[in-house]
């Protein structure tokens, strides 16, 4: 199947500081990334559409200027949360919809995850 | 929106047979997804219906049905592997946004 990386896998930075975290589409070009975030024992909750060349479509109750997103090739999408705080930290997670796959129209390839810690 | 009602955990015993539920409720549908987690790790697709009916894919099948507004995956011959969260996601367009269900725990025992 399609593959789909992250970087950092693990961040831990301080209080007031801004991280980016990267996720690229390998081997596909994907026009639309997604990006979850996931608190321990939780569901993944949507935070936003991001779109190549476009941008991103935030989920209600997610504050566009504190996670920008930009979506700046067909391979890489990036997702800064900026001025991170304690109640920041998650396991941030990004999917790839990939149109012209083989397998089932609808999978989404999943990156591996990053775990931000905000002391 | 979308919300998605699954149990919140599933104990059985290797060999056994798990089938874990889904209802939904929805404004806009276009078909029922299933991934499994395993602790730390990111979710991996197994199943996705668009129409009504069964899938099968192995030991794992999954069945929609669009009327009840329901679908539910089947774990068969169950091995100590397959402890892990599995999720049911509600296709909401078709550019694939997801809806994700809480999860459910599936404990498999020796």
């Amino acid at each position: 199947g399609a593959v789909v990386s992250q970087h950092p896998s693990r961040v831990i930075c301080k209080s007031g500081t801004s991280v980016k975290i990267e996720c690229r589409s390998l081997d596909f070009q994907a026009t639309t990334m997604f990006w979850y975030r996931q608190f321990p024992k939780q569901s993944l909750m949507l935070m936003a559409t991001s779109n190549e060349g476009s941008k991103a479509t935030y989920e209600q109750g997610v504050e566009k200027d504190k996670f920008l997103i930009n979506h700046a090739s067909l391979t890489l999408s990036t997702l800064t949360v900026t001025s991170a705080h304690p109640e920041d930290s998650s396991f941030y997670i990004c999917s790839a919809h990939n149109p012209r796959g083989l397998s089932s129209y609808n999978e989404q390839f999943f990156g591996p995850g990053t775990r931000l810690t905000v002391l | 929106g979308q919300s998605l009602e699954q149990p919140s955990e599933v104990t059985a015993v290797e060999g056994a047979i798990v089938q874990i539920n889904c209802t939904y409720q929805t404004s806009g549908f276009y078909g029922l997804s299933w991934y499994q987690q395993h602790d730390g790790g990111a979710p991996t697709f197994l199943s996705y219906n668009a129409l009504d009916g069964l899938e099968e894919t192995g030991r794992f099948s999954s069945f929609l049905s669009r009327s009840d507004s329901y679908g539910y995956l089947l774990l068969q011959e169950l091995q100590m592997k397959d402890s892990a969260s599995y999720f049911c996601a509600g296709s909401t367009d078709s550019w694939g946004k997801l809806q994700f269900g809480a999860g459910t725990q599936v404990v498999v025992t020796p």
